[in-house]
């Protein structure tokens, strides 16, 4: 089946650090979503990406549509501790929505 | 988020025995969605469903079965568990492209 291969798996930064972190595939996606996953909870979406090329936006995170359309990429500045959580890639195909293998990310103070 | 609820939250069943786990959402979506998550392999789709009465199997559908009688309701069935089905099951609904979570049911299966 499609898959996206995210990496890297785990980072472990220190805070105020600038985060990046990517995600590609071998199939042609129309959308790119991100999400978190805080403990404990479900995830939560935080840019979604519909044009290849296009760059977004939210506070502190800039996500990119590659391209190619093949691939995105999530970049966090200025990191804070309240960033922990899992940061997954996903892509819509024929209503499904299908997850990467997730970036692990933890903080210190 | 308050628009999805899952129940249980967690859950313990012996291999053979069966349950049933429930999703409900009250913002009317057609699309509803059931994951699970295993460390390290992100969330992989087990069943779907595009609107009432309908279903469709994902990319780990054996050993589940799934009902969608009512439009707000999802219902995810296992009816023989298994010790390889502990996971943590994630409800979602969906609007477009944007999901809603519900907060997971933790199962282990002993």
């Amino acid at each position: 089946g499609q898959q996206l291969n995210q990496s890297p798996q785990s980072m472990f930064i220190q805070e105020g650090e600038d985060v990046s972190m990517n995600c590609t595939s071998s199939s042609i996606f129309n959308t790119w979503l991100w999400y978190k996953q805080d403990p404990g909870e479900g995830p939560v979406l935080l840019i979604a990406l519909y044009k290849a090329g296009e760059l977004t936006s939210n506070g502190r995170l800039t996500a990119q549509f590659g391209i190619t359309r093949k691939d995105s990429f999530l970049n966090i500045s200025a990191s804070i501790p309240s960033d922990v959580g899992i940061y997954f890639c996903v892509s819509s195909n024929t209503g499904k929505l299908i997850f990467g293998q997730g970036t692990t990310l933890q903080v210190k103070p | 988020n308050a628009g999805v609820t899952q129940t249980p939250k967690f859950r313990v069943l012996k291999t053979g025995q069966s349950m049933t786990l429930l999703c409900a959402q009250d913002m009317n979506h057609e699309y509803m969605y059931w994951y699970r998550q295993d460390p390290g392999m992100g969330l992989r789709l087990i069943h779907y469903s595009v609107g009432e009465g309908t279903t469709a199997k994902g990319e780990v559908p054996d050993g589940y079965n799934v009902s969608r009688l009512k439009k707000q309701n999802f219902l995810l069935g296992l009816e023989s568990a298994a010790p390889s089905q502990t996971s943590v099951y994630f409800c979602a609904s969906v609007a477009g492209t944007e999901a809603f979570f519900g907060q997971g049911t933790r199962l282990t299966v002993v």
